[in-house]
């Protein structure tokens, strides 16, 4: 089945633990998108990659990381997770940059107390 | 830069009345037009989509018209159901550039009575 995978699905975390919400998809898609969901503002874009080793920021970067050693991973790090980031993350990909339908993962709850 | 603007919400309606969720948007170029649905507790998935001016995306009874004269993209649904309980999120994403990115409205949450 195609499709987007996220784990963990729910986190309840502290002020500056370090900790890494990962992404997987198993449809080849080159481009992969991470957003993050706060009630009245929708969907903002965390940050993207259109291919292997090729990653930049997206609106909210502030205090997020992430790699793309592989084509179908794409993890998204807190190094010092603050409440701020108390939110719902979810994991996107497309084909490819020009093709704007994106497939979304289940989303990760995370709370950082 | 790009924005999408959706109606205020919630939205409670009686089964099988019809449906009209207002959307416009600012962007430059020629974007492409999505509506994307939310269940409880799920991620967003595509309901349809229109990729250039007057184009209409349908989908399970869902319909929208690109309309490039009027920057608009409304959902309509000429009877919902139960199931059709959600949240909706109005985005658009540009033709080119380097990135794919879905800018998105604040979503609508749509509730519908037995």
């Amino acid at each position: 089945e195609a499709q987007v995978t996220q784990n963990p699905r729910y986190l309840i975390t502290v002020t500056g633990k370090k900790l890494t919400v990962t992404c997987s998809q198993n449809m080849n898609h080159e481009y992969m998108s991470w957003y993050r969901q706060d009630p009245g503002l929708g969907l903002r874009q965390i940050y993207y990659s259109m291919n292997v080793e090729v990653t930049d920021k997206g609106d909210v970067p502030e205090g997020y990381k992430v790699s793309r050693k592989e084509k179908r991973n794409f993890p998204l790090i807190l190094e010092s997770p603050s409440p701020n980031q108390t939110s719902l993350y979810f994991c996107a990909s497309s084909l490819s940059r020009t093709i704007g339908t994106q497939y979304f993962g289940p989303g990760t709850r995370l709370t950082v107390l | 830069g790009n924005s999408v603007t959706q109606m205020e919400g919630p939205v409670t309606l009686s089964e099988e009345a019809f449906l009209t969720i207002n959307c416009t948007y600012t962007a430059t170029g020629y974007p492409s037009l999505f509506w994307y649905v939310q269940y409880p507790g799920e991620g967003l998935q595509l309901l349809l989509k229109a990729t250039k001016a007057d184009d209409k995306g349908s989908n399970k009874g869902f319909e929208a018209t690109y309309r490039k004269e009027t920057t608009s993209f409304h959902l309509e649904k000429g009877s919902v159901q139960v199931s059709d309980s959600a949240v909706y999120f109005c985005a658009l994403s540009p033709f080119t550039g380097a990135n794919s990115k879905l800018t998105f409205g604040k979503g609508i949450t749509l509730s519908v009575r037995p």
